[in-house]
C-alpha cells in the first residue's frame, strides 16, 4: 500500500463511450501526476497539478480531460478514444511539484479500447 | 534529445547478485531514481542519487557517476519477491523527470 488509491483497477470501454478514472491520495501532498504506461515504453508524463491547479499538460489529446477538486483527489475523464489509448494509467502524488521529491504512485487502472 | 538506456530484460538465479544499468544523456542532471515494479502493481521508491557514488540500503545499493552518465542498481542474495520491473529516471536541468523504458528482471530458483 503506497497511500495512493485508483479505481477502476480495469476498463474496457468503447470508442465512443465516456468514462472517468479516479484517484485518491492519503498522504496529505500536494502534488498529483497522471502517467501514461505503455509496454517496453517509458512512463508518459500526461498533467501535473500543483495545490490543485493545473501546471502541466504535456501535449495530451483532448479526449483525455482531467478534473482535480482538492489536493487529495484527481480525475481523468475520457471519451471519444482510440484503440492506441490502451495502456496502463498511474496517478502518483509528491509532497510538492520539486521533481527531487519522491512520488508515490497508485496501482493503475488497466484501460482497453475496442 | 533526451534518452535513458536500461537493458530490456535480464535473468538472474535466487541468492546470486545481479547489477542493472542505467546511462543518461539529459540536458542537465538533478538527481536519479530506482523505482520497482511488479507486474500489476504500483511503482515503489528504491533509490535516490545526486552525488557521486553508492548509496546501501539493506540488499539493494545504487551507484552514480555524473561524470559518465551512469548508474546501477545492485541487488544482492537474491529473493523470488525480486521478480520485477526496475524503472531509471533522472532529473534534467529544467526538473523534468525523464523515465527509462524499465528492465524486467527475472529471477530463476
Amino acid at each position: 500500500e503506497t497511500g495512493v488509491t485508483q479505481t477502476p483497477r480495469h476498463l474496457v470501454m468503447g470508442m465512443t463511450n465516456k468514462k472517468s478514472l479516479k484517484c485518491e491520495q492519503h498522504l496529505g501532498h500536494n502534488a498529483m501526476y497522471w502517467y501514461k504506461q505503455s509496454a517496453k515504453k517509458p512512463l508518459e508524463l500526461m498533467f501535473v497539478y500543483n495545490f490543485k491547479e493545473q501546471t502541466e499538460n504535456n501535449s495530451v489529446p483532448s479526449r483525455f480531460s482531467p478534473e482535480c477538486p482538492n489536493s487529495s483527489h484527481l480525475f481523468l475523464h475520457l471519451h471519444t478514444l482510440q484503440p492506441e489509448d490502451s495502456a496502463l494509467y498511474l496517478c502518483a502524488s509528491s509532497q510538492q511539484r520539486e521533481v527531487t521529491d519522491t512520488q508515490y504512485f497508485g496501482p493503475g487502472t488497466r484501460l482497453t479500447v475496442l | 534529445g533526451q534518452n535513458i538506456d536500461q537493458p530490456t530484460e535480464m535473468t538472474a538465479t535466487e541468492g546470486a547478485i545481479v547489477q542493472i544499468n542505467c546511462t543518461y544523456q539529459t540536458s542537465g542532471f538533478n538527481g536519479l531514481f530506482w523505482y520497482q515494479q511488479h507486474a500489476g502493481e504500483a511503482p515503489t521508491f528504491l533509490s535516490y542519487n545526486v552525488l557521486d557514488g553508492l548509496e546501501e540500503k539493506g540488499r539493494f545499493s545504487s551507484f552514480l557517476s555524473r561524470s559518465k552518465g551512469y548508474s546501477y542498481l545492485l541487488l544482492k542474495e537474491l529473493q523470488m519477491k525480486d521478480s520485477a520491473s526496475y524503472l531509471c529516471a533522472v532529473t534534467d536541468s529544467n526538473y523534468q523527470l525523464i523515465w527509462g523504458a524499465g528492465t524486467k528482471l527475472i529471477i530463476k530458483p
